[in-house]
């Protein structure tokens, strides 16, 4: 089936210090989308990405949907202790069609 | 507002019996999707409906799964018989629709369902 390769697997930072992940695939998506998933709960969307080109910001988050469609990186400016948790890339292949592909997901630990 | 719905949040049941899981989506929400987390497969979208009717089913594994969708509040995802390579959190979302680019998935806190 399809497949979101995400970099790194995890990261161990330490507060204050910025943070950049990212997605690539083999197929083009649509759409482009950040979630994060704390402990015990389901993901929440941070960003949503729908153009080639595209660079979106949210806060001290920025995500871009890369030129060719396949890949998207995901960054953290001055991380802190909330960042903690898994991120996942996600891909919509197609308008109307509402399936998402999310990648292997990126877990950030911030070292005290 | 209440968010998704899901029960139970956790579930330990024995190798062979069915299990059944329930989701009720927010309100007002047209589309629900049901999927999968394990550490080996990641998140994995099992099937998902739109206005009660399945749309794309081309996760569900396998026979033992089938999901029904009887009303605009309500979903279950059931497993009959449960293996133990079931075992995960099921996580169900729900979503505005199909209309425009894209329509935010809402996420439910899971169910981790352990099969002995």
């Amino acid at each position: 089936g399809q497949q979101l390769n995400q970099s790194p697997q995890s990261m161990f930072i330490q507060e204050g210090e910025d943070v950049s992940m990212n997605c690539t695939s083999s197929s083009i998506f649509n759409t482009w989308l950040w979630y994060k998933q704390d402990p015990g709960e389901g993901p929440v969307l941070l960003i949503a990405l729908y153009k080639a080109g595209e660079l979106t910001s949210n806060g001290r988050l920025t995500a871009q949907f890369g030129i060719t469609r396949k890949d998207s990186f995901l960054n953290i400016s001055a991380s802190i202790p909330s960042d903690v948790g898994i991120y996942f890339c996600a891909g919509q292949l197609r308008f109307g069609n509402e399936k998402l592909t999310f990648g292997t997901g990126t877990r950030l630990t911030i070292i005290p | 507002d209440a968010g998704v719905i899901q029960s139970p949040r956790h579930e330990v049941t024995e190798m062979g019996q069915e299990v059944t899981l329930r989701c009720k989506p927010i309100s007002g929400h047209n589309s629900l999707f049901w999927y999968r987390q394990t550490m080996m497969r990641g998140l994995e979208l099992l099937i998902y409906f739109n206005n009660n009717v399945p749309i794309d089913d081309s996760g569900m594994p396998e026979d033992r799964f089938s999901a029904k969708m009887p009303n605009a509040s309500f979903s279950t995802l059931k497993i009959q018989p449960s293996e133990p390579r079931d075992s995960a959190v099921y996580f169900c979302a729900s979503s505005l629709g199909a209309g425009g680019p894209y329509n935010e998935q809402f996420f439910g806190p899971g169910t981790r369902l352990t099969v002995l």
